[in-house]
């Protein structure tokens, strides 16, 4: 089964709110990934948590804050978004911390709009 | 120069055609290749990791030349159901190997 778990799948947000994405693997897989894609360009890699620890943060706006409950859990929480935050929002896992070596897997994303 | 090209699209194929992806990255020290699949508003999905002997799966197959930094992407007999964009990802090896670095996409549509 190489399955992740996205909710929910869509989101719309005022720049006020506050929400939280979540992701869930149940592959054993100790590294876990935030990305954004904007339409018709690639993911772009936001984090990278590696034995449920923060390993790389690529310059993400603090509005953006994220969290790793465990090794099967994955939070994203967002405060005071920008309309141009508005994008897919994907996480992906994969087995060793060793990610660029290992497949990553996607999560059908959280398509988020903020108003 | 971008760290890994592909060619812009989108390719127009009739069904049944065989069709050829390229792409070329710039990091030699780069040591994973992949191809992605992606449909409209869906995740990215594993297509074929590509490795240096060349592989196949099925109507598929990739090709790695590490000396020309050459990655390509064949499919033969293509059906309505190949289309789609195809991203060419590269592992970055920079200082981490977390990071794969993606080409921008070729979309493909295939017509009946």
């Amino acid at each position: 089964d190489t399955e992740v778990t996205q909710t929910p799948k869509h989101l719309v947000m005022g720049m006020t709110n506050k929400k939280s994405l979540k992701c869930e693997q149940h592959m054993g897989h100790r590294a876990m990934y935030w990305y954004k894609q904007k339409a018709k360009k690639p993911p772009e890699l936001m984090f990278v948590y590696s034995y449920e620890k923060l390993s790389i943060n690529e310059s993400v706006p603090s509005r953006f804050s994220p969290e790793c409950p465990n090794s099967s859990l994955l939070n994203l929480h967002l405060h005071a978004l920008q309309p141009e935050d508005s994008a897919l929002y994907l996480c992906a896992s994969s087995p060793t911390s060793r990610g660029g070596e290992d497949t990553q897997y996607f999560g059908p994303g959280t398509r988020l709009t903020v108003l | 120069r971008k760290e890994v090209e592909q060619d812009p699209g989108p390719f127009n194929v009739p069904e049944g055609a065989t069709v050829a992806f390229n792409c070329t990255y710039s990091n030699s020290a780069s040591q994973s290749f992949f191809w992605y699949r992606q449909d409209c508003r869906k995740e990215p999905k594993l297509l074929m990791s590509v490795y240096s002997s060349g592989n196949e799966d099925g109507r598929f197959t990739a090709q790695l030349n590490r000396a020309s930094q050459y990655i390509s992407l064949l499919i033969r007999d293509s059906k309505l159901s190949d289309s789609a964009t195809y991203l060419c990802v590269v592992n970055g090896a920079r200082d981490s190997n977390y990071q794969l670095i993606w080409g921008a996409g070729t979309k493909l549509i295939i017509k009946p």
